[in-house]
């Protein structure tokens, strides 16, 4: 079955940087990925979807890059910010049961 | 606004013991999954279905069950509660087709003594 993995575990920046998250999948059919934030103490939430070969979508400061010829898949908060400081997974679904990453906790420090 | 609802929030158990994990969802979706969280692992997917009556085996089946009686209710079963199930347990539910995203209820914190 499908195999995600997502490095790195823990990542510190500062205000102002960027930070990169990225994920590897195994599964040649995986074709729909998703990235969700959770806050400490919270659910899941949303942050994009993608799909396609190679894709790059933006969203409120960051951008998730998708490219299934290496089957990566990565997350760039381009300027972060301390709201940022929470815990992100990617998901890969290929099969209507998604499989997640283990996850990267970021801080980001004033 | 549809949401996704799981009980209790909080379960102390005793090893041994049974254990009833409730999620409820007014999203009208077809698919309903449980997933437990632990450092190191992310979500781990345990058992899921697509439609009431309908359950499936997920990646880590072994010691739980799922019953899904309506499409609303979902419910994950620890028939022999093990201090090895201490986590924290996410219920979702998606639209039928992989291209849906996933809504996630609060999360259960279940600790087995």
């Amino acid at each position: 079955g499908e195999q995600v993995e997502q490095r790195p575990p823990h990542l510190s920046v500062r205000e102002g940087d960027s930070a990169v998250i990225t994920c590897t999948y195994t599964d040649p059919n995986s074709y729909y990925f998703f990235w969700y934030k959770q806050e400490p103490g919270a659910s899941l939430q949303l942050l994009m979807k993608v799909f396609s070969s190679t894709e790059i979508n933006e969203g409120q400061g960051f951008t998730v890059l998708l490219n299934k010829k290496d089957k990566r898949l990565s997350l760039n908060l381009t300027a972060a910010h301390p709201g940022d400081s929470a815990a992100y997974f990617c998901a890969s679904n290929n099969n209507n049961a998604p499989r997640f990453g283990a996850g990267t906790k970021l801080s980001v420090k004033p | 606004e549809a949401a996704v609802t799981q009980s209790p929030r909080n379960k102390v158990a005793v090893t041994g013991g049974k254990v009833t994990l409730s999620c409820n969802q007014t999203n009208n979706h077809n698919n309903m999954y449980w997933y437990r969280q632990d450092t190191g692992h992310g979500l781990r997917l345990i058992h899921y279905s697509y439609g009431a009556g309908s359950t499936e085996k997920g990646d880590i089946p072994d010691g739980y069950k799922a019953s899904r009686p309506s499409q609303e209710n979902f419910s994950l079963i620890l028939e022999l509660a093990t201090p090895s199930q201490t986590s924290v347990y996410f219920c979702a539910s998606g639209v039928l087709g992989v291209s849906y995203e996933q809504y996630f209820g609060p999360g259960t914190r279940l600790t087995v003594l």
